[in-house]
């Protein structure tokens, strides 16, 4: 059974600063999807990673995917606030074509 | 431009009654899904439809039916609500299969669901 876990699962950050959220998986998959949740809001696709050593980046966001050690990385770079909002994680999981999901990284930018 | 469609967006429930959750899309996406997310989870699949007339289980659907007449409408209907059914449950559609290549989902804004 794959299972997939982000943490941290809560971040309080300061503005200018950078972090990353990590997406750990537990079986095999070449596809990993990362996407953005606005509280109240619907979730939005960010990145669709699809290979070993992928990166993609927009704006202050950059995700990359090793699949080797099953992990991928979402970093974001001189935080502001208009990145506060919950990231989830999925992934692809060929056997039965289903995406499982991460618990979700709520993050919060602090002016 | 509205997308995907939910309603209601919060709704208490009662043990053992039952409701249907709506969900509409209008860009002709043969693709829709229902998950549920609890507290501190990811997402989990109850049903998929891959087309008008077409549907199948996912990860979690027990207690829940769903039908697909036509290719915008998929509710969800919960018989003889429970606790455990309490949850916020999402609404997706896509052009494609979840997980084909550079396929995204397309999200409703979310029931949240109290069964008391």
């Amino acid at each position: 059974e794959l299972k997939v876990e982000q943490n941290p699962l809560f971040l309080s950050m300061q503005e200018g600063k950078n972090y990353t959220i990590y997406c750990n998986y537990s079986t095999t998959s070449d596809r990993l999807y990362w996407y953005r949740q606005d509280p109240g809001k619907s979730l939005e696709s960010l990145f669709v990673l699809l290979s070993n050593g992928a990166v993609k980046q927009e704006g202050r966001l950059m995700a990359s995917l090793d699949t080797k050690a099953r992990l991928s990385t979402l970093h974001i770079t001189a935080a502001v606030h208009d990145l506060s909002a919950t990231y989830f994680c999925a992934v692809y999981m060929d056997s039965n074509y289903q995406l499982i999901w991460g618990a979700g990284t709520k993050l919060i930018i602090k002016p | 431009n509205a997308g995907v469609t939910q309603t209601p967006k919060f709704r208490i429930l009662k043990i053992g009654q039952s409701m249907t959750l709506q969900c509409a899309q209008d860009m002709n996406h043969n693709y829709m899904y229902w998950y549920r997310q609890d507290p501190g989870m990811g997402l989990k699949l109850i049903y998929y439809s891959v087309g008008a007339g077409i549907t199948d289980k996912g990860e979690v659907p027990n207690g829940y039916n769903v039908s697909r007449s036509t290719t915008e409408d998929f509710p969800l209907r919960l018989e003889l609500a429970a606790p455990s059914q309490t949850s916020v449950y999402f609404c997706a559609s896509s052009y494609l299969l979840s997980g084909a290549i550079n396929e995204k989902l397309f999200f409703g804004s979310g029931t949240q669901l109290s069964v008391l």
